[in-house]
């Protein structure tokens, strides 16, 4: 069954400003994903956060997770038109061997 | 340098048709996936190999069948496509089968249109 949902499912922004995507999940973690799909392309990791950890920085992307509410939140900031894409968050549930996707979050960085 | 390669990038076949998709990746990893993306951009897991070894298998038609020569390669062959199996299909790989730091690499993908 589908375990990440992103929220929104679609954002559209001005260059410069923050984007944020939350992601909700249903059952105990090991870890959380965020991965970047552009138009047409593979998906590509951006960050791991783990179940004991509440936040985590990497350059313009701060990903923060809250385990009591079972849910995670990615910060773009500064957009640039590049980060135009889809993105997604994805679970490595306690237990498990495969990570479970949401459907994603299409962001537009608008010139 | 591709880290994970998958062929053909597009496949356009007709309905009944009997076709194959390849993986390979370079980066050393033990373990390899299939995903399966559909039109609304939801991702699933399809198999994964763990060093030839087949360790998830997710509810998929038994037309799907995964084929891992070595553990940098991992094809899927499906038979008899029907419209439902159009769709992009993805393969991945990690460094380790079942570890909380597993971050997994994914090739470009594979868009399959059953005509």
């Amino acid at each position: 069954s589908q375990q990440g949902e992103e929220d929104p499912q679609a954002l559209s922004i001005q260059e410069g400003e923050n984007a944020t995507m939350n992601c909700s999940y249903k059952t105990s973690i090991n870890n959380l994903q965020w991965y970047r799909q552009n138009s047409g392309r593979g998906l590509v990791h951006l960050i791991l956060i783990r179940s004991n950890e509440r936040e985590k920085h990497s350059g313009r992307l701060r990903v923060t997770l809250d385990t009591s509410k079972k849910s995670s939140s990615l910060l773009i900031t500064a957009s640039r038109a590049a980060d135009t894409a889809s993105y997604f968050c994805a679970t490595l549930n306690q237990g498990a061997q495969k990570l479970v996707f949401g459907q994603g979050t299409r962001l537009t960085i608008n010139p | 340098d591709t880290a994970v390669s998958q062929t053909p990038k597009y496949l356009v076949t007709q309905m009944g048709n009997d076709k194959s998709i390849k993986c390979e990746q370079n980066l050393g990893h033990d373990t390899m996936y299939w995903y399966k993306q559909d039109s609304k951009k939801f991702l699933k897991i399809m198999f994964s190999y763990n060093n030839k070894e087949l360790i998830i298998n997710e509810t998929v038609p038994n037309r799907f069948s995964p084929k891992s020569p070595d553990k940098a390669h991992l094809n899927l062959h499906i038979n008899s496509l029907e419209l439902g199996d159009s769709a992009v299909y993805f393969c991945a790989s990690s460094p380790l089968g079942s570890s909380s730091t597993d971050t997994q690499y994914f090739g470009p993908g594979t868009r399959l249109t059953v005509l």
